[in-house]
């Protein structure tokens, strides 16, 4: 496996499930990154990590969890979502945070659907 | 505070036909950086162009070609001959290192035979 990658790539579940997102990059990098990506709206920058150490919450709700346990996986955990968070969710990598040229690399995405 | 707008939402051209993508962005740093991603139906970005706010030499790639204005906070994207294969979103980004990322709204290009 090569660049980023994201399981499930499509994820249907109901308002009082727990779900769980997986990212994982093979490309040696220092930092990860969760966006949403919902219709017709810019991509929104959810978290990132920073030698598996979180950054940024930009203000993102409880019910979305982050979890880095290393440099190469990172987890969105999910429980009593709205149908609201139905989006496109992908993952993304780079180099470094500190003096980043700002390269990076995304993962397919997992296109969520909360019933 | 830092924005990205993209102002043309779909922009539907015949094969072959020149097309310009634009972009202005805000931002009150001097040092940042600018992006354009390509996003095809599969739904992955694929990263086409970097640029730092201290080189405004345009930049040409085969059929994709970028301009860069600082004057004017303008990033625009032009592709040459455009082919079929070149429908898909285009997004673009202003990084404001160390880690915010902000995307436009992104233009939806659709290249017909």
């Amino acid at each position: 496996e090569t660049g980023v990658t994201q399981t499930p790539r499509h994820l249907v579940m109901g308002m009082t499930n727990k779900k769980s997102l997986k990212c994982e990059q093979h490309l040696g990098h220092n930092a990860m990154y969760w966006y949403k990506q919902s219709a017709k709206k810019p991509l929104e920058l959810m978290f990132v990590y920073s030698l598996e150490e979180r950054v940024e919450n930009n203000s993102v709700p409880s019910r979305f969890s982050p979890e880095c346990p290393n440099s190469s996986h990172l987890f969105l955990h999910l429980h009593t979502l709205q149908p609201e968070d139905s989006a496109l969710y992908l993952c993304a990598s780079s180099q470094d945070l500190e003096g980043n040229d700002g390269e990076q690399f995304f993962g397919p995405g997992t296109r969520l659907t909360v019933l | 505070a830092q924005k990205v707008t993209q102002a043309q939402t779909e922009i539907s051209v015949v094969e072959k036909e020149d097309v310009t993508l634009d972009c202005v962005y805000e931002t009150r740093d001097t040092t940042y950086y600018l992006f354009w991603y390509k996003q095809p139906p599969s739904g992955e970005l694929v990263f086409l162009i970097r640029r730092n706010s201290f080189d405004e030499q345009n930049e040409i790639s085969g059929r994709y070609s970028w301009n860069f204005q600082k004057s004017t906070s303008s990033f625009n994207f032009t592709i040459t001959a455009s082919q079929v294969v070149d429908s898909a979103v285009y997004f673009c980004a202003l990084s404001d290192p160390p880690s915010q990322f902000y995307f436009g709204s992104g233009t939806k290009l659709n290249v017909k035979p």
